[in-house]
C-alpha cells in the first residue's frame, strides 16, 4: 500500500528562494522520515520526526508533522543549487518503511 | 570509509540470465534491507534481514533470492531475468528497529535486462 503521498510531483525554484514539501499518509505512525536522493545516487537521511514532535529544525531545514491532519512538510530555506534532488518522505508500517514517489526538487542558480 | 557499498553499479544482461548484486555494510548494523526503485522513483522494500535471518519477504518472484552470509553482506540473486527487472536496486542497512530509526542506502545497481 503506497503510505506517502507528496506533492508537488515537481517543483522548480530560483536559488535564494524557500521550497515547500508536503506528504499525506494514511495510518497511525510513531515517526516520519525525510530522505533526499541527488541523481544516480542513493538516498540520504535527513531528519526524523516522532509522532510526539510538531516541528524540528536541522540547519536550514524545518520539519513539521500534523498527526491529526496525517500530513507532513519539509521547508528548505535560502535554497541552494546544490539542493537540487529528489526528496521523499517515508513512514513505518508493519516493521518496514513506505517510502511516497518523491518531490524533485530544481534549484536553478 | 564506504558505509554502505554496492556491486556493481551497472548490469546489463540479456533476458533468461541469471545475476548477483552485492552488498556490504561496515557500519556494524545488524540489519540489512533490498529495495526495487522503478523508473517512476517509486521505491518499495523487498527484504529484509536482521542477523541473518530473513524478517521481511514482500511479495517478490522466487527468481530473486537474497542470501546473508554474515551481518555485514545482503546479496541479491535473480534467476532467468526478466525484462521488467529493469530498475536499480538499493541496499540499506539500519540498527534493530530500522522504522524507528535511520536507514542507510548504498549507492544502487542500475540493471538493465535487454
Amino acid at each position: 500500500s503506497q503510505q506517502g503521498e507528496e506533492d508537488p510531483q515537481a517543483l522548480s525554484i530560483q536559488e535564494g528562494e524557500n521550497a515547500t514539501m508536503n506528504c499525506s499518509y494514511k495510518t497511525s505512525i510513531n515517526n516520519l522520515q525525510w530522505y533526499r536522493q541527488n541523481s544516480g545516487r542513493g538516498l540520504v537521511h535527513l531528519i526524523l520526526i516522532r509522532s510526539n514532535e510538531r516541528e524540528k529544525h536541522s540547519g536550514r531545514l524545518r520539519v513539521t508533522l500534523d498527526t491529526s491532519k496525517k500530513s507532513s512538510s519539509l521547508l528548505i530555506t535560502a535554497s541552494r543549487a546544490a539542493d537540487t534532488a529528489s526528496y521523499f518522505c517515508a513512514t513505518p508500517e508493519s516493521g518496514k518503511l513506505i517510502f511516497g514517489q518523491g518531490t524533485t526538487l530544481q534549484v536553478k542558480p | 570509509d564506504t558505509a554502505v557499498s554496492q556491486t556493481p553499479k551497472y548490469l546489463v544482461t540479456q533476458m533468461g540470465n541469471d545475476k548477483s548484486i552485492k552488498c556490504e555494510q561496515n557500519l556494524g548494523h545488524d540489519t540489512m534491507y533490498w529495495y526495487k526503485q522503478d523508473s517512476k522513483k517509486f521505491l518499495k522494500i523487498m527484504f529484509s534481514y536482521n542477523n541473518k535471518e530473513l524478517i521481511i519477504n514482500e511479495t517478490v518472484p522466487n527468481r530473486f533470492s537474497p542470501k546473508s552470509p554474515d551481518k555485514a553482506h545482503l546479496n541479491l540473486h535473480i534467476n532467468s531475468l526478466e525484462l521488467g527487472d529493469s530498475a536499480v536496486y538499493f541496499c540499506a542497512s539500519s540498527h534493530l528497529g530500522g522504522t524507528l530509526n535511520e536507514q542507510f542506502f548504498g549507492p544502487g545497481t542500475r540493471l538493465t535486462v535487454l
